[in-house]
């Protein structure tokens, strides 16, 4: 069974422009929750989404959203970037949402610099 | 404050010794899990704890949870150069939120 997928895997964008982040699950998992690595902060929660509906959201400015489509696959978007959101974003899938222990299975992640 | 404290934050160790990771919190958690993420990857799901003094063995890798479900270790025997990696816990809090620690980087030199 394939994976959780992300594009692009390398991005490279300018202060103040805005930019989309694809993953899609794995085949049959519904949650999709995305991650920012950085070496500073290390993994920090962005969002799940599952169903379609945002069921829970981290501590990130609301230049920080995301969506979920009907079948599963997520987006996520981050508008007026800075400097400070170059970092690794991973989506992870699971078959259940993370309140019902959902394990999940992550991408390998997106790459964005922001120069 | 990291909800998960992890230590070492780096070790260097030699194929065929052993290592102990840590991991370790003030708050309960129903379980936790271990991830290692190799580099220019995501993080791979290598086991989930869920019960107090539990210990689950993955071959060369024993992982235990402790009494009080607020700690826990990994235990890699004879470690190899494929052991190589950044070594993760991670545990869901009350708000359903996955809050990970910063994470040990192992690595086994040949």
């Amino acid at each position: 069974k394939a994976g959780v997928t992300q594009t692009p895997r390398y991005l490279i964008k300018t202060r103040g422009q805005q930019v989309t982040l694809s993953c899609s699950p794995i085949s049959g998992h519904r949650s999709v929750s995305w991650y920012q690595q950085t070496p500073g902060q290390g993994l920090q929660f962005l969002f799940e989404y599952f169903s379609e509906t945002q069921r829970n959201k981290g501590n990130f400015p609301g230049r920080f959203s995301g969506r979920q489509f009907s079948n599963s696959r997520s987006e996520m978007n981050v508008s007026t970037l800075e400097l400070g959101d170059s970092a690794l974003y991973l989506c992870a899938s699971s078959l259940v949402y993370l309140g019902q222990g959902g394990e999940q299975y992550f991408g390998p992640g997106t790459r964005l610099t922001v120069t | 404050t990291q909800l998960l404290e992890q230590s070492p934050q780096f070790l260097s160790i030699q194929e065929g010794e052993n290592l102990t990771v840590y991991c370790n919190s003030l708050s309960v958690f129903s379980s936790l899990q271990w991830y290692r993420q190799e580099p220019g990857e995501g993080p791979v799901l290598l086991v989930t704890v869920v019960t107090g003094g539990e210990v689950k063995k993955l071959k060369r890798l024993t992982f235990q949870f402790g009494d009080a479900r607020k700690d826990s270790s990994l235990h890699i025997t004879a470690a190899q150069p494929g052991d190589t990696g950044l070594y993760l816990c991670a545990a869901i809090k009350n708000d359903y939120k996955l809050s990970f620690g910063a994470g040990t980087t192992v690595t086994v030199r040949a």
